[in-house]
């Protein structure tokens, strides 16, 4: 089945310990990419990684990184967590990303809280 | 940065009747995309539709594209308790160098009474 997966699905944490959420699809995508999203403020992109060792910021990047090591995974790591990171954070992927030309699959989320 | 603007932000209506949203957007752009959302749920794509078109049909949705007003619609007819979700538009970013973003509205709340 086609798919983009996340984990973990819901996590508490402290400020400051440094933590990873990983992402992975199985439709051997080029284009992956990171959302955040909290009440009224729709989804706000992260990073973005248009294929294998290419990735660039999105709107909100601060206070994350990402890599992409292999086509498949998309891993978003928080290295010093603070409480305005709490949110729901999902991972997508498409075909290509150029001109939004092709729908983009959407992980389940992953509901971060930080204390 | 917010391109997309859904219109209203929340509507409420009976089993059966249609619902219509809106979504504006302030730059020119090559691609449309409509997507909903159950609650805290991932996003599911509905439509893409391209700036060279003007109308678009899958099943029950309905989406039209205004270039000249940068404005979009998306029309569920006979609606149903199963369309209870939140619904979203998104569009590139236009004729820039690198356009490898979509960018993404508040979105319009639906809510079907049965």
């Amino acid at each position: 089945e086609a798919q983009v997966t996340q984990n973990p699905r819901y996590l508490i944490t402290v400020t400051g310990k440094k933590l990873t959420v990983t992402c992975s699809q199985n439709m051997n995508h080029e284009y992956m990419s990171w959302y955040r999203q909290d009440p009224g403020l729709g989804l706000r992109q992260i990073y973005y990684s248009m294929n294998v060792e290419v990735t660039d910021k999105g709107d909100v990047p601060e206070g994350y990184k990402v890599s992409r090591k292999e086509k498949r995974n998309f891993p978003l790591i928080l290295e010093s967590p603070s409480p305005n990171q709490t949110s729901l954070y999902f991972c997508a992927s498409s075909l290509e990303g150029t001109s939004g030309s092709y729908e983009q699959f959407f992980g389940p989320g992953t509901r971060l809280t930080v204390l | 940065s917010q391109q997309g603007e859904e219109d209203p932000q929340a509507l409420s209506i009976q089993e059966g009747e249609n619902a219509t949203m809106n979504c504006s957007y302030k730059t020119s752009i090559n691609n449309l995309q409509w997507y909903r959302q159950n609650s805290g749920r991932g996003l599911v794509h509905l439509i893409l539709i391209r700036s060279n078109e003007r109308e678009k049909h899958s099943g029950r949705l309905r989406v039209t594209l205004d270039t000249s007003k940068k404005s979009s619609s998306l029309l569920i007819t006979a609606s149903r308790a199963a369309d209870t979700a939140s619904y979203f538009c998104a569009t590139d970013a236009g004729d820039v160098d690198s356009n490898y973003q979509l960018i993404w509205g508040a979105g319009t709340k639906l809510i079907i009474k049965p």
